[in-house]
Formats: C-alpha cells, sequence, structure tokens
C-alpha cells in the first residue's frame, strides 16, 4: 500500500537552532511531494513542494526541504528555528493509484516546538 | 482573493441529526477535497472531486455521510444521521491543475455532535 510516514510526533529545538522534520514515503512511480504547516485553530498552510530537479525545494517563512529517491525521504529543514515555527507540520504525497486516478496521500503530523 | 470559504464555522447538534456542511472553492480552482481531523484518527481525506466529478471516495466512513458538488463553486459534506464520533474539525481544501497538487485549506468547520 502506498503511505508517508513522519516518524517522529514531536520534535524539540532551541530558538536558533538548525531543525528538521523527518518524512519518508512508499509509493510507485514519481510522486509529487509536499510540506504544509498548521497553526492551533486553523487550516493546513502549503510550505513547499518537490516535483522534478532541484533535490533542494525552498518555500516560505525560510523553509526548505531535500528529496532524496534513494532513500525515498523528504525532510523539512530549516537553518535557524523561531519560537513562531512552533506548529503542526504534515507531509504529504500525491501519486497515482492503480485506476490511474490520482491519491493524496498525508502522513500523520509532526509537532515542532521551538524553545526560547 | 477571499480563499476558501467554509460555513457554519461551529456546530453543535444532537445524536441523530441531519448536518451538512458548505464550501466555497477559490475561483478557478476545479479540484475540491474534504478532510477530517480528529485527535485519534489525525488527518483523513475523506472524498475529492476533480471537475465536479468524484474522483476518490474511498475515505467516507459510512453511508451517513455524503458529499456534493453541484457547480464548481460549491459543494456541501452531509451527514445523516449523525452520531457522537463524528465530533471532528472538516476542512475543505482547492486545487488547480495549475498548481499541480498544491492544496488551499478552509478554516474548517468544528462539529460536536452530542
Amino acid at each position: 500500500a502506498q503511505s508517508v510516514a513522519q516518524p517522529e510526533d514531536q520534535v524539540n529545538v532551541a530558538e536558533g537552532n538548525p531543525l528538521t522534520v523527518k518524512c519518508t514515503y512508499s509509493v510507485s512511480g514519481n510522486p509529487y511531494l509536499f510540506w504544509y504547516v498548521q497553526y492551533p485553530n486553523r487550516g493546513l498552510q502549503f510550505l513547499l513542494k518537490y516535483i522534478t530537479g532541484d533535490n533542494l525545494v525552498k518555500g516560505s517563512y525560510g523553509f526548505e526541504a531535500e528529496f532524496n529517491k534513494s532513500q525515498t525521504s523528504f525532510h523539512l529543514k530549516k537553518p535557524s528555528a523561531l519560537v513562531s515555527d512552533s506548529a503542526l507540520y504534515f507531509c504529504a504525497v500525491r501519486a497515482i493509484s492503480t485506476s490511474g486516478t490520482y491519491k493524496y496521500i498525508f502522513g500523520t503530523g509532526t509537532r515542532l516546538k521551538v524553545l526560547a | 482573493d477571499a480563499g476558501v470559504i467554509q460555513s457554519p464555522r461551529h456546530e453543535v447538534t444532537e445524536m441523530g441529526q441531519e448536518v451538512t456542511l458548505r464550501c466555497k472553492p477559490i475561483s478557478g480552482h476545479n479540484s475540491l477535497f474534504w478532510y477530517r481531523q480528529t485527535m485519534m484518527r489525525g488527518l483523513e481525506l475523506l472524498i475529492y472531486f476533480n471537475n465536479n466529478v468524484p474522483i476518490d471516495d474511498s475515505g467516507m466512513p459510512e453511508d451517513r455521510f455524503s458529499a456534493k458538488m453541484p457547480n464548481a463553486s460549491f459543494s456541501t459534506l452531509k451527514i445523516q444521521p449523525s452520531e457522537p464520533r463524528d465530533s471532528a474539525v472538516y476542512f475543505c481544501a482547492t486545487s488547480s491543475d495549475r498548481l499541480r497538487g498544491e492544496q488551499y485549506f478552509g478554516p474548517g468547520t468544528r462539529l460536536t455532535v452530542t
């Protein structure tokens, strides 16, 4: 079955330190990969996506993500964390289903807590 | 642009009642998604439409749930009859072919079934 895994329920990092939120996927074909952020009592907001080309993708709020095809990973990174980055982060994939239609799969989310 | 509009923002109803959630997509977006989010189950895709046609409804939990998209600017998610376990935040999200899968989420409807 096609899936997306976010192995960490929560990540704690000190303000100013680099952060990484992990995501791995298991899908057939060449998926499109996404990161979204959710602040309390809000809908998800798009951060960045990988479709093709350069493996390092830059997005909103200073976030970037690195696509690694051999490891089937798409980790979210930021060089210097801010307290305001504290939120729930979702990795997502758009793949092709067995019926030929698009399949959208979200990870379970990782709560990022940046400590002042 | 007003973004994705959902109504109502909050809904409290009694078990057995019919509940209708509404979504107005961003103008020009031709894909629409309904999600449910709870602490226990996380974020679940219920159904999505493309050009007003349901494409994947494999996430609809049971026959009590139904979704329609009668035109490009409106969609509903109906629960009849509602049960306490349906309590959740329901999100609508939209996208377009040009965005290649990137979705824009509405603010959600918080449903409480007592």
